[in-house]
């Protein structure tokens, strides 16, 4: 079955670039998401790439999918305390429906 | 933000008890989900619709019931609350199947 599988934590010193990883497995999924869960909200849309596509950059964030690995990354550049929060890696499959990993705690230390 | 409203924002009840949350919508975007979040699993969807009265099982349906009679709202039942049922619920709604998908701002729901 589809599975997304991510680290569950990353610390970085402020000013920093944060590199978060993702693995998937369903090589039909159209678009590869990234989503940011601040604690007690809900979450929010930070960037998405097409499957066709090798690298999408969005200022600080740096989405970079390896299709032959199903590898998907992203990266912050210079990481800011506003940015501790837990970052979902999520496939669609063919209906729309997200399939997400399990969250990657992101901590940001002065 | 979209226009998503979830509601309750957080409930308690007893093991045994039927439970109704409600996900409002005003974009009139057509698909409508309903996804638990619970730690190291992050979030598995329970149900999802795509267009009125037309609901499909999730990932974890098991023991949830939805309907969907106005495109604007999407109702998820818990028939009768179990303890396992402890979770944070999100709605998510979507324009199509190929466009990104945003989420409420959750339920938390605990069963006693």
């Amino acid at each position: 079955g589809e599975d997304v599988e991510q680290s569950l934590f990353l610390s970085v010193r402020e000013g920093d670039s944060s590199v978060i990883n993702c693995t998937y497995t369903d090589s039909s999924s159209t678009y590869l998401y990234w989503y940011k869960q601040e604690p007690g909200a809900g979450l929010q849309l930070l960037t998405y790439i097409f499957s066709n596509m090798d690298m999408k950059q969005d200022q600080r964030l740096t989405v970079l999918l390896n299709k032959k690995d199903k590898h998907l990354s992203l990266r912050i550049a210079d990481t800011q305390t506003g940015d501790s929060a837990i970052y979902f890696c999520a496939e669609s499959d063919q209906g729309g429906k997200l399939i997400f990993g399990q969250g990657t705690e992101l901590s940001v230390k002065p | 933000d979209a226009g998503i409203t979830q509601s309750p924002r957080h409930k308690v009840t007893e093991t045994g008890t039927p439970v109704t949350l409600r996900c409002h919508q005003t974009e009139n975007h057509r698909y409508m989900y309903w996804y638990r979040q619970d730690p190291g699993h992050g979030l598995r969807l329970i149900h999802y619709s795509y267009g009125v009265k037309d609901t499909d099982k999730g990932e974890v349906s098991d023991g949830y019931s939805v309907s969907r009679s106005k495109t604007e709202d999407f109702l998820l039942t818990l028939e009768s609350a179990t303890s396992s049922q402890t979770s944070v619920y999100f709605c998510a709604i979507s324009e199509s199947a190929s466009t990104e998908a945003f989420f409420g701002q959750g339920t938390r729901l605990t069963v006693v």
